[in-house]
């Protein structure tokens, strides 16, 4: 059962567009992370959201934790060739049965 | 500061082969845990160590094996090789482990295996 969703899956855009990806869940978590990933390396954290309703913003990147804190967005103004790379969002239930949900990813193509 | 390292970067093996994979954390961080990335599947976690021990595990066979080291290195073994175990394999550590909040997980650049 996929409790993670992240929409879309795939999204090809020209530089300077905006663009919105989603990561949706049917359970309510503690925590939400971003991670984004370039070909051939590692992810890479860009942003832990805790509270509902919470809004972060780094640069030209918003990233929004749902008010339920099941689902997040995350908004990127005036996209650029270097945010090419796989968007990851991951849900952490907190406590002694510590849990991570990995969502499959949203692979992003800024073309210039 | 030196990143995450793992070795080899890529390897390919046959079937019924084992691999060992490394992973050296930065330095001072305690928490090591292993993933399996495929197209299909996303990331899906293997296991995690803290100080030597294995703190959680996921939902793979025996097959699949780990260890820490006393100075926080971490390696993975995957015995009895199959097709489907191809992936990149990804280490990330962490300098604590609080059960309390969302963790930040630095990655290695993973290790590509191709099983023919």
């Amino acid at each position: 059962t996929q409790l993670l969703e992240q929409s879309p899956q795939f999204l090809s855009i020209q530089e300077g567009e905006n663009l919105t990806v989603y990561c949706n869940s049917s359970s309510v978590f503690s925590s939400l992370q971003w991670y984004r990933q370039e070909p051939g390396e590692g992810p890479v954290l860009l942003v832990t959201v805790v509270t509902g309703g919470e809004v972060k913003k780094l640069k030209r990147l918003t990233f929004q934790f749902g008010d339920a804190r099941k689902d997040s967005s995350l908004h990127i103004t005036a996209a650029q060739p270097g945010d090419t790379g796989l968007y990851l969002c991951v849900l952490w239930r907190t406590g002694n049965n510590r849990k991570l949900i990995w969502g499959l990813g949203t692979s992003l193509a800024v073309n210039p | 500061k030196a990143g995450v390292t793992q070795t080899p970067r890529y390897l390919i093996k046959t079937r019924g082969q084992q691999v060992t994979l490394s992973c050296s954390p930065i330095s001072g961080h305690r928490s090591v845990s292993w993933y399996q990335q495929t197209p299909g599947q996303g990331l899906q976690f293997l296991f995690e160590y803290f100080s030597e021990t294995q703190r959680n595990k996921g939902n793979f066979p025996g097959r699949f094996s780990g260890r820490q080291f006393s100075n926080s290195r971490s390696e993975m073994n995957v015995s009895t090789l199959e097709l489907g175990d191809s992936a990149l394999y990804l280490c990330a550590s962490s300098g604590y482990r609080d059960t309390s909040a969302a963790n930040v997980l630095t990655f290695g650049a993973g290790s590509r295996l191709t099983v023919l």
